[in-house]
């Protein structure tokens, strides 16, 4: 039982460029999240779904895109890197009437 | 603005005595409240929640009181082991099942052997 994975674990990208960070999870939660970790700020919101084909705006969604096509699924994804979204980002998922989030190893980006 | 303040970047415990972590929140609207706990490189894992109709929940050596008037909650570990050594995270939510969590910044707990 995997529980929930992402990938990539790391990633170094240049101001501008695009990337896709991917999320899967096996336990057929309904919920999943996006957050980011930044030194100081703790675990921030930035998108979030409450089920296949749903997506919505957590607390810092500027500069970010989802989208959750299969159930098992969520994609975050930069069309534009810059700078500030160097952080790690941490994948959750939940059954639904949960604050029990199951997380991800986390994905460490960088952008130069 | 943070809403959920844990204002303990880092605190010491020696092994076998009672670790004491504090938050403090500013919503009125907040009626549920977890702990989790992070090891470095991985993710959060929950380890304890209470809901606003109690002032305490227990799980073996964990524990978290909840005070609504001081708006604060706080978890106790008793008694603290090496393996406790983490960074735990206090967050809340506005009624169960609110899909949204607010995390505060964390505290890095040491367990002194």
């Amino acid at each position: 039982n995997a529980g929930v994975t992402q990938t990539p674990k790391f990633r170094v990208l240049k101001t501008g460029q695009s990337m896709t960070l991917l999320c899967a999870q096996d336990m057929n939660h309904e919920y999943m999240y996006w957050y980011r970790q930044d030194p100081g700020m703790g675990l921030r919101l930035i998108h979030y779904s409450v089920g296949e084909g749903t997506t919505a705006k957590g607390e810092v969604p500027d500069g970010y895109n989802v989208s959750r096509l299969k159930k098992q699924n969520f994609l975050l994804g930069l069309e534009s890197a810059a700078p500030s979204q160097t952080s790690v980002y941490f994948c959750a998922s939940s059954y639904e009437y949960s604050g029990e989030l199951f997380f991800g190893e986390g994905s460490r980006l960088t952008v130069l | 603005d943070q809403q959920v303040k844990q204002n303990s970047p880092s605190l010491s415990v020696q092994e076998g005595r009672i670790s004491i972590l504090n938050c403090d929140y500013t919503n009125s609207m907040f009626d549920y409240f977890l702990w989790y706990k992070k090891y470095p490189a991985e993710g959060p894992t929950f380890l304890i929640s209470i809901s606003s109709i109690k002032d305490k929940n227990e799980d073996g050596r964990f524990t978290v009181f909840l005070n609504k008037s001081a708006k604060h909650l706080s978890l106790h570990i008793v008694p603290s082991q090496p393996g406790d050594s983490a960074v735990y995270f206090c967050a809340a939510s506005a009624s169960f099942g609110n899909e949204k969590l607010t995390f505060g910044t964390g505290t890095r707990l040491t367990i002194i052997p």
